[in-house]
């Protein structure tokens, strides 16, 4: 069965600090990759997305990812963090396989919540 | 433009009860999904709709779940028989097709709490 693990359930940086967010996942084949943030009060977001070709993604925010294929990973990173960045972020993935009838269905990570300090 | 929109936002229940959770897509969304979000257990997919049929219900967690959706719009989710463990928010989406079935709007969900 497809899984996703985001191994940090929190992690706190400074504003300004560089971040990485890990997510790994568990699939019988390349799935479709996906990034979402929860703010606080809101509802979720999409951040960014991969489906093929270049393995580094740019999304919204400043943010970017790069899927690792021999490592099963997706993670996120932001150079600089802005205050407004604080949220829970969601790992994602979903089937590449349009016929199939889970194809649309996506399978999250636990979520790991950012802190950002002053 | 609107979003998706649920009702209520916030519904207390007593075990045993039965609730029901509405969500309004945004309009001219054909796929509309239903998620479940626990305290530590992250968001767990319930069911999804193309339409109004469902392909995929493996995520129900019982028979007490069910959800239906009519006129390709709005769609209900019926809880029977409450019981505690149901307690979570209930997540609601809609996305249009092809590879933006991904690209999925969520709304502000419902937060269930059953005493």
């Amino acid at each position: 069965a497809q899984s996703v693990t985001q191994p940090d359930i929190h992690i706190t940086v400074s504003e300004g600090a560089s971040l990485e967010l890990r997510c790994n996942y568990s699939y019988g084949a390349t799935p479709y990759l996906f990034w979402y943030v929860q703010s606080p009060g809101q509802g979720l977001q999409l951040l960014l997305k991969y489906f093929s070709g270049d393995t580094l993604v740019q999304g919204i925010k400043g943010f970017e990812a790069e899927f690792k294929r021999s490592q099963s990973s997706f993670n996120l990173r932001k150079p600089s963090v802005h205050w407004s960045d604080a949220a829970e972020y969601f790992c994602a993935v979903g089937p590449a396989n349009a016929g199939g009838t889970s194809y649309g269905k996506l399978t999250f990570g636990q979520g790991t919540i950012l802190t950002v300090h002053p | 433009g609107a979003g998706v929109s649920q009702s209520p936002s916030n519904k207390v229940t007593e075990k045993g009860k039965d609730v029901e959770l509405r969500c309004d897509p945004i309009s001219g969304h054909t796929a509309l999904y239903w998620y479940r979000q626990s305290l530590g257990q992250g968001l767990e997919f319930l069911i999804y709709f193309q339409g109004n049929s469902a392909p995929d219900k493996s995520g129900l967690p019982s028979d007490r779940f069910s959800a239906e959706r009519t006129g390709g719009s709005v769609s209900t989710l019926t809880i029977q028989r409450t019981q505690q463990e149901d307690s979570a928010v209930y997540l609601c989406a809609s996305s249009l097709q092809g590879l933006s079935i991904y690209e999925q709007y969520f709304g502000p969900g419902t937060r269930l709490t059953v005493t």
